[in-house]
């Protein structure tokens, strides 16, 4: 079976400062691990994803994450919030491509 | 189409209706996701196709749900005899080829309450 847990449904940062989000998981087999973001009123939007490969994975909008697989981990950061960040993030996984499993999401906020 | 497009977008129901609701995925993908997210909760999956096959269902919470893509493009999804703990965000999703890599893309969802 697998999960996702995401620590911190809330997190404030000011503008400018360092983000991040963490995202742990639990698998039996080598998984696949995504970030979504989810504007107010719209879809969910991937922003990044590790499939095989190098651990230091970067998406869209100066996000990163790094698939950790001693920690069982793929923390999202980026070094300088802006005001556009603002919205809700997933952390999902699958070791299949069929079964998505997706955690409770983070809120962002960002304080001018 | 340009994106995933699901309808209505809202939807208010009775308790005892039937309610359906639709999924357009991208043209081009062979594989479409339906999920149900409660406030607060992040998605649930309930069930995939790859064209008009439906390999797996298991995330359907009762048979008061099913699910439908007949022609292997729009989706169905629909709910009988709904319940007030069947309010919930639906979205759709679709993909390439259900890989594990390829990206899902979502729809906007349909918000459905229950009274």
């Amino acid at each position: 079976a697998q999960s996702v847990t995401q620590l911190g449904s809330h997190v404030s940062v000011s503008e400018g400062a360092l983000v991040l989000l963490r995202c742990n998981y639990s698998s039996s087999v080598p998984p696949y691990l995504f970030w979504y973001v989810q504007y107010p009123n719209q879809g969910l939007q991937l922003l990044l994803k590790y499939t095989t490969g190098a651990t230091l994975v970067k998406g869209i909008n100066g996000f990163e994450a790094e698939f950790k697989k001693s920690e069982t981990s793929f923390h999202l950061t980026k070094p300088s919030a802006h005001m556009s960040d603002a919205a809700e993030y997933f952390c999902a996984v699958t070791d299949n491509g069929n079964q998505f499993y997706f955690g409770t999401g983070t809120s962002l906020t960002v304080i001018p | 189409g340009a994106g995933v497009s699901q309808s209505p977008r809202y939807k208010v129901t009775k308790r005892g209706q039937d309610v359906t609701l639709r999924c357009d995925p991208i043209s081009s993908h062979a594989t479409l996701y339906w999920y149900q997210q409660a406030l607060g909760q992040g998605p649930e999956f309930l069930t995939y196709f790859n064209y008009e096959a439906q390999p797996d269902k298991s995330g359907l919470p009762s048979d008061r749900f099913s699910a439908e893509r007949p022609e292997g493009s729009i989706s169905t999804l629909t709910i009988q005899r709904t319940e007030q703990r069947d309010s919930a965000m639906y979205r759709c999703a679709s993909s390439l080829d259900g890989q594990s890599q390829e990206t899902q893309y979502f729809g906007p969802g349909t918000r459905l309450l229950v009274l």
